[in-house]
Order: C-alpha cells, then sequence, then structure tokens
C-alpha cells in the first residue's frame, strides 16, 4: 500500500514550456486534491476533484488545468509555465465523509518541486 | 470567508520541554474538525491530530494534544517532552465547504494556515 504518489519528485522548466504532473492513490478514496506550498504562504489549493470525472477550481487555479479520468489518478497540467509557477506542488486524497459531521482527513503525497526559469 | 490564523511563524523550543503552538480560526459553522499536520525538513505532510468541534474533551495523540476552546474559536497544539524529531512546520488546518460528491455528500476543503516553524534545540 503505496499511499499518494507523486511524479516526478523535481523538475526545472524553461518559461512557456508545458508539463504533466501525476499523482496516483491507492486508498481507493474518492476526492483527490492539488495544493501548491510557497514560503510564508502555507498551502493553498489549485483545483480538486469529488470523483472520477469531476473537477472544481480551488484558491489559485489560474495557468493550471486539471484532469480525473481515472479514480486514482488525478493530472496537473501547466500548459505554458510561468517563474510565478515556481513552487512546491502536494497532493492529496480523502475518502467521503459520513453523515453530517465532516471527518475529511487528507493523505498526502511526497510533493513535487517545481522551478521555473 | 473562513480563515484560519497562526500568528507565530517560528518557535523554539529545549529538548524535552512543552511547547504551545497556537491556531485561531474563524468560522461560521457548527459542527467540523480541526486538524494539525506536520512537515519535517523531509517535505511530507503528517497528519499529528484532529480535533471534533462537537466534543468537549481535547484530543490527545502519545506528546501532543490540543486545548480547544470552540467559543473562542481557538486551537492550540501541545507538544509534551519534545524531541528533535518534532522539529517541523506546524499547520492548522479547517475544512471549508466544496461542492457536492456524486454519493450526494457535502466535500470540504482544507484551509491551511500559514504555518509555525518550530525547532526543537538540544
Amino acid at each position: 500500500n503505496a499511499g499518494v504518489t507523486q511524479t516526478p519528485k523535481f523538475r526545472v522548466l524553461k518559461t512557456g514550456q508545458s508539463m504533466t504532473l501525476l499523482c496516483a492513490q491507492d486508498m481507493n478514496h474518492e476526492y483527490m486534491y492539488w495544493y501548491r506550498q510557497d514560503p510564508g504562504m502555507g498551502l493553498r489549493l489549485i483545483h480538486y476533484s469529488v470523483g472520477e470525472g469531476t473537477t472544481a477550481k480551488g484558491e489559485v487555479p489560474d495557468g493550471y488545468n486539471v484532469s480525473r479520468l481515472k479514480k486514482q489518478n488525478f493530472l496537473l497540467g501547466l500548459e505554458s509555465a510561468a517563474p510565478s509557477q515556481t513552487s512546491v506542488y502536494f497532493c492529496a486524497s480523502s475518502s467521503p465523509p459520513r453523515g453530517e459531521v465532516r471527518t475529511d482527513t487528507q493523505y498526502f503525497g511526497p510533493g513535487t518541486r517545481l522551478t521555473v526559469l | 470567508a473562513q480563515t484560519v490564523t497562526q500568528s507565530q511563524p517560528e518557535m523554539s523550543v529545549q529538548e524535552a520541554e512543552t511547547v504551545t503552538l497556537s491556531c485561531t480560526y474563524d468560522t461560521s459553522e457548527n459542527n467540523y474538525y480541526l486538524f494539525w499536520y506536520k512537515q519535517p525538513p523531509s517535505r511530507q505532510m503528517i497528519l499529528v491530530i484532529r480535533q471534533e468541534a462537537y466534543k468537549q474533551q481535547n484530543a490527545t495523540e502519545n506528546r501532543f494534544s490540543v486545548n480547544f476552546q470552540k467559543a473562542a474559536k481557538s486551537f492550540s497544539l501541545k507538544i509534551s517532552d519534545s524531541q528533535l524529531g518534532d522539529t517541523a512546520m506546524y499547520f492548522c488546518a479547517f475544512p471549508t465547504l466544496g461542492i457536492v460528491g456524486r454519493s450526494g455528500g457535502s466535500n470540504y476543503k482544507l484551509t491551511f494556515g500559514k504555518g509555525t516553524l518550530l525547532t526543537v534545540n538540544p
């Protein structure tokens, strides 16, 4: 049981290049999330998904696209990378809450450090 | 808007001593959970402890405990008998309402504080 994995762990891009970050989870979780972490900013939600084929915008979605074609995978795409997208990216997943109580504990991947020159 | 505030950007403590990290939040909700996550130098985000707002009793996990003051909207983390391995960034997190899932249940996304860097000194 690997939990949440992210590919790649590190990447350096030039401005204008594109790339896709892959997140995979083997816990059969319904919900998946992409965050970015910048110094002094904590974690900020980029996009998230509440099920296969369903995605939604978070706090900072501009410049990113996502897809959830399979339940276990959540892809984050950068179509034209910019230096402002230099960050550490985290993927997380969680199980649906039960009843009225918010029990949504998220489990995180190890992160991807992306540098855009 | 629902917010989470951690007012201490950095803290330090001597090994074996006790330290308390503060967190305040703002919400109009009544039933919710609160979380503390730890991020060591390895960068991995690790769940430390969570508190259920409708429970009077403060949550405890070994050396980690919370002081939850619902009326004051305060959720502090106490680390007893600090160890060198406790050196990390600590984030307080609060779930905020997202979109409705296919199962009909509500989805909650986490809003994080900006973190407190804790250093445990030998």
